[in-house]
C-alpha cells in the first residue's frame, strides 16, 4: 500500500543534541512538507520541497534544515539551535497544486 | 495572502446531535477547499474536498458546500457518535497563486455518549 511512513514515532533527546527525523513516501509525490504541531495549536509549516534537490523555508524554518536527495525522502534534522524543539512533527506529501495532502502518522519529539 | 479561519472549539455535543464547524477563507486566486480530520496521537486525514464554486464534498456522513459568495466551506453532519472526536483542519490550496497549503487553526469535537 502507499504511503507516507515517518519513524520513530517517539524521539526523545538531551538539550544540544541535533536529531534527524525521517519521512519516506512511495507514493510518487513531487511534493514534501514538514509541518510542527504544539499542543491546542494549528499546523506551522517548517519547510517544504516541490522537487528533488530544491527546498524553500517556511514559516518558522530557524532551528531547521532538510535535504531533498531523493524523491521519496525528505528528512528534517531539528539542531540545537532550535530553542523549543519538543514538539509534534508532521511530514505530508502532495501530488499537484490542488490535490489533497497525505500525512504520515507523525514524530512525537521530546528535548530534555 | 491567503488566510482560513475556523471557529474556536472545543466544540461538545451529546451523540445524536447535528453539527456545525464554520469555516471562511481568503484567497488570491481559485482555491480548492478541504476539510481534514486529525485523531488523537495521528497524522491528519483528507475528510472532503471541494474544487470549484457549488461542489458539495461529503464523507462518512459529513458534508461541505464550497460557497464563492459567502467565501465559506462549513462542515456539517447530521448525527454525530462518539467515534467522530477528533479535531477538524479547513484549508485550500489556491492554483492561481502560491500552492503550498493553508490550514486553519483546527477546531476540537468532543462527542458525549
Amino acid at each position: 500500500d502507499g504511503g507516507i511512513t515517518q519513524s520513530p514515532k517517539y524521539l526523545f533527546r538531551k538539550e544540544g543534541q541535533n536529531v534527524t527525523l525521517s519521512c519516506e513516501q512511495n507514493l510518487n509525490h513531487d511534493a514534501m512538507y514538514w509541518y510542527r504541531q504544539d499542543p491546542g495549536q494549528g499546523l506551522r509549516l517548517i519547510y517544504y520541497s516541490q522537487i528533488v534537490n530544491d527546498f524553500q523555508k517556511g514559516d518558522i524554518a530557524e532551528g531547521y534544515s532538510v535535504s531533498r536527495e531523493k524523491k521519496e525522502s525528505f528528512p528534517l534534522t531539528v539542531t540545537s539551535a532550535q530553542k523549543n524543539p519538543t514538539a509534534f512533527y508532521l511530514c505530508a506529501s502532495q501530488t499537484g497544486p490542488d490535490s489533497p495532502l497525505h500525512f504520515g502518522n507523525g514524530t512525537r519529539l521530546t528535548v530534555t | 495572502g491567503n488566510s482560513v479561519t475556523q471557529m474556536e472549539g472545543p466544540v461538545t455535543l451529546s451523540e445524536e446531535a447535528f453539527l456545525t464547524i464554520n469555516c471562511t477563507y481568503t484567497a488570491t486566486g481559485y482555491p480548492s477547499l478541504f476539510w481534514y480530520v486529525q485523531y488523537p496521537g495521528e497524522g491528519l486525514q483528507l475528510l472532503l474536498k471541494a474544487t470549484k464554486a457549488d461542489d458539495k464534498g461529503s464523507n462518512k456522513g459529513f458534508e461541505a458546500t464550497y460557497r464563492k459568495e459567502t467565501t465559506s466551506f462549513h462542515l456539517e453532519k447530521g448525527s454525530v457518535q462518539v467515534s467522530d472526536s477528533a479535531v477538524y483542519f479547513c484549508a485550500l490550496s489556491d492554483r492561481g497563486g502560491s500552492y503550498i497549503p493553508t490550514f486553519g487553526r483546527g477546531t476540537s469535537l468532543i462527542v458525549h455518549p
